[in-house]
């Protein structure tokens, strides 16, 4: 099957600081990659779609100027979570698909 | 916008025992995957489903869909340790974005 990497697999980050998470398709490329987030005990929730070349489509409720989506490369896919505060605390994973999703390992943020 | 739910939220078995998570929608969906979440882990496709009344099974797992495809239904055997997780539904959209349903968190009593 195909790999998605996401580095990094957890991050601890002092309240108003910024934490870029990294997305790869290690050994396909993807036009599309996907962003969600999942608070402790709750189903995933997608954030984003990160579009190559383009600008990333945000889902309802979800600030755009507060995580900066930047899809650079057909292999890689950044969500840079700005301003960081307590309640953006969360497991953040993404996805791309070649024929279904392969989503990366998750990143857990906390925000100290 | 889309909401796909899922019952039970939790589910503790005897090891032994079997498990079913059941996954319903108020619309029809074109396609149905179920996924489990080891904890600390990320979801691992489990499966597609994409025809009315479809069922597919592998192993000690059978998935069926619906024949109104608004609801689909994971059927886990003589669950084992090793099944423990959480069990999500999701459909897939046409840019193939997913919508999870809430997930069932399975439990099992050794």
């Amino acid at each position: 099957g195909a790999v998605v990497s996401q580095h990094p697999s957890w991050v601890i980050c002092k309240s108003g600081t910024s934490v870029k998470i990294e997305c790869r398709s290690l050994d396909f490329q993807a036009t599309t990659m996907f962003w969600y987030r999942q608070f402790p005990k709750q189903s995933l929730m997608l954030m984003a779609t990160s579009n190559e070349g383009s600008k990333a489509t945000y889902e309802q409720g979800v600030e755009k100027d507060k995580f900066l989506i930047n899809h650079a490369s057909l292999t890689l896919s950044t969500l840079t979570v700005t301003s960081a505060h307590p309640e953006d605390s969360s497991f953040y994973i993404c996805s791309a698909n070649k024929g279904r999703a392969f989503f990366g390992q998750g990143t857990r943020l906390t925000v100290v | 916008g889309q909401q796909v739910m899922q019952i039970p939220q939790y589910q503790h078995v005897q090891e032994g025992e079997d498990f079913t998570t059941y996954c319903n929608s108020s619309t029809t969906l074109s396609n149905i995957q179920w996924y489990k979440q080891r904890p600390g882990g990320h979801p691992v496709f489990l499966i597609q489903l994409v025809k009315s009344g479809e069922v597919k099974k592998q192993k000690r797992l059978t998935f069926q869909f619906g024949e109104a495809k608004k609801n689909s239904s994971l059927h886990i055997t003589a669950t084992q340790t090793t099944d423990v997780g959480t069990y999500f539904c999701a459909t897939a959209f046409g840019n193939e974005k997913l919508t999870f349903g809430t997930g069932t968190r399975l439990t099992i009593i050794p």
